[in-house]
Parts: structure tokens; C-alpha cells; sequence
């Protein structure tokens, strides 16, 4: 079946490094992939998407890019902030499916 | 506008007993979904509504558990005879779907509602 995978955190960084998470899925055909955020206390929500491959899906300096030849959608950004600490999550929509596909999350925190 | 609503925010329940958690989806979107996500499992996908069609209900994880959706709009997921196990976020998410290719576009999801069974 369907999985995602993703690197284990937590993910400790100082504010102004280079975060990357690794994410890599498992599918027929060509899902959408998504990365969500969700903050401390807070609910879901979308970051980035992208729909096919080799798109690229950006926000808030959020960046991943579709790689069907390695089937992965990794994240990264080039300088975190204190306000980026928050548990990410990559996902994957089938063609044609309605259920997300989850990844276990990525705790993130950045220390001032 | 406003988003995917959902209530109680927390809920705090003894073994046995019924609970009703509630969902209201995003105006104009006719797919609704529920998720769950806990400790153990993470996330996953319950159940599936899609306008009048037949939900999608294989990710309930056992026949205590049932939704619905009354004028395809606000849903209710309902879990009976509550046990432990069911202890976790109960997340809901809409989003439109495209008339063209079928496809479900991109989910947005509520707060969710903290459920702890004691």
C-alpha cells in the first residue's frame, strides 16, 4: 500500500541554520505531495504542495521539490526562526484518491 | 472566510460511554473527512463523505465508530461504548473537488477536538 516516510525527530537547530526534512513515499501512479505544519497547540495546516514532477511547491521560504526518479519530497529552508519550532508532516494524495497518506511527523525546534 | 470548525475543543469522557464530536467544513466544499491522530499511530485517515455518494468509511478501526453527514454540510462522528485506546485528536478537513478530473483538491483541516477517555 500507500506510505510516506519521514526522518525522525526532533530536529534541534539555532535560529538562522539550514533546515532540511527528508520525506520519501511509496505510490502507483503520480500522487500530489504535501508538507503541513502544525504549530504548538494548534491544528493542521497546508505549507506547500506540489502536483506532479519536478514542480516545486514554496512558502513562508519553505521549499520542496517533486523528485519522481527518487520518489521524494524533501523540505528545507534556508534560515529557520524561533517561530518555525513546530511538528511537520509530509503527505501524499493518490490520483483519483481522497485520503491523505501521512508520514509520522518531524518535531522541529529552533533555539534562539 | 472561515475555516473548518470543529467542537467540543476538548472532550473528557469515562470508559463506556458515548461521545458526538462535531465538524463544520469550509462553505462550498463538498468533500469532508476525518482523521485521527494519536500517539501511537500518528495520523490516519477514518472516514470519507463526497456529496451524496456513499462515504468511504475503511479507515474506521472498528463498528463502534460511525459518522455522518446531514445535508452535506456539518458531519458528526460518533464513537460508542469508549475505551481507552480511542484516547487522541480527532481531526476533520475539507476541501473541494474538481469537476473536471474527479480529483479531491487540497484538504483544510480544523482545530480538532482532544478526546481523553478515562
Amino acid at each position: 500500500g500507500d506510505s510516506v516516510t519521514q526522518m525522525e525527530g526532533p530536529v534541534t537547530l539555532s535560529e538562522e541554520a539550514f533546515l532540511t526534512i527528508n520525506c520519501t513515499y511509496t505510490a502507483t501512479g503520480y500522487p500530489s505531495l504535501f508538507w503541513y505544519v502544525q504549530y504548538p497547540g494548534e491544528g493542521l495546516q497546508l505549507l506547500l504542495k506540489a502536483t506532479k514532477a519536478d514542480d516545486k511547491g514554496s512558502n513562508k521560504g519553505f521549499e520542496a521539490t517533486y523528485r519522481k526518479e527518487t520518489t521524494s519530497f524533501h523540505l528545507e529552508k534556508g534560515s529557520v526562526q524561533v517561530s518555525d519550532s513546530a511538528v511537520y508532516f509530509c503527505a501524499l494524495l493518490k490520483a483519483a484518491g481522497n485520503k491523505l497518506t501521512f508520514g509520522g511527523g518531524t518535531r522541529v525546534l529552533v533555539k534562539p | 472566510g472561515a475555516g473548518v470548525s470543529q467542537s467540543p475543543s476538548n472532550k473528557v469522557t469515562e470508559k463506556g460511554k458515548d461521545v458526538e464530536l462535531r465538524c463544520d467544513p469550509i462553505s462550498g466544499h463538498t468533500a469532508l473527512y476525518w482523521y485521527r491522530q494519536s500517539l501511537g499511530q500518528g495520523l490516519e485517515f477514518l472516514i470519507y463523505f463526497q456529496g451524496n455518494s456513499a462515504p468511504d468509511k475503511s479507515g474506521l478501526p472498528s463498528d463502534r465508530f460511525s459518522a455522518e453527514r446531514t445535508g452535506g454540510s456539518v458531519s458528526t462522528l460518533t464513537i460508542q461504548r469508549t475505551q481507552q485506546e480511542d484516547s487522541a485528536v480527532y481531526l476533520c478537513a475539507s476541501s473541494r473537488r474538481n469537476p473536471s478530473s474527479g480529483q479531491a483538491e487540497t484538504q483544510y483541516f480544523g482545530p480538532g477536538t482532544r478526546l481523553l477517555v478515562l
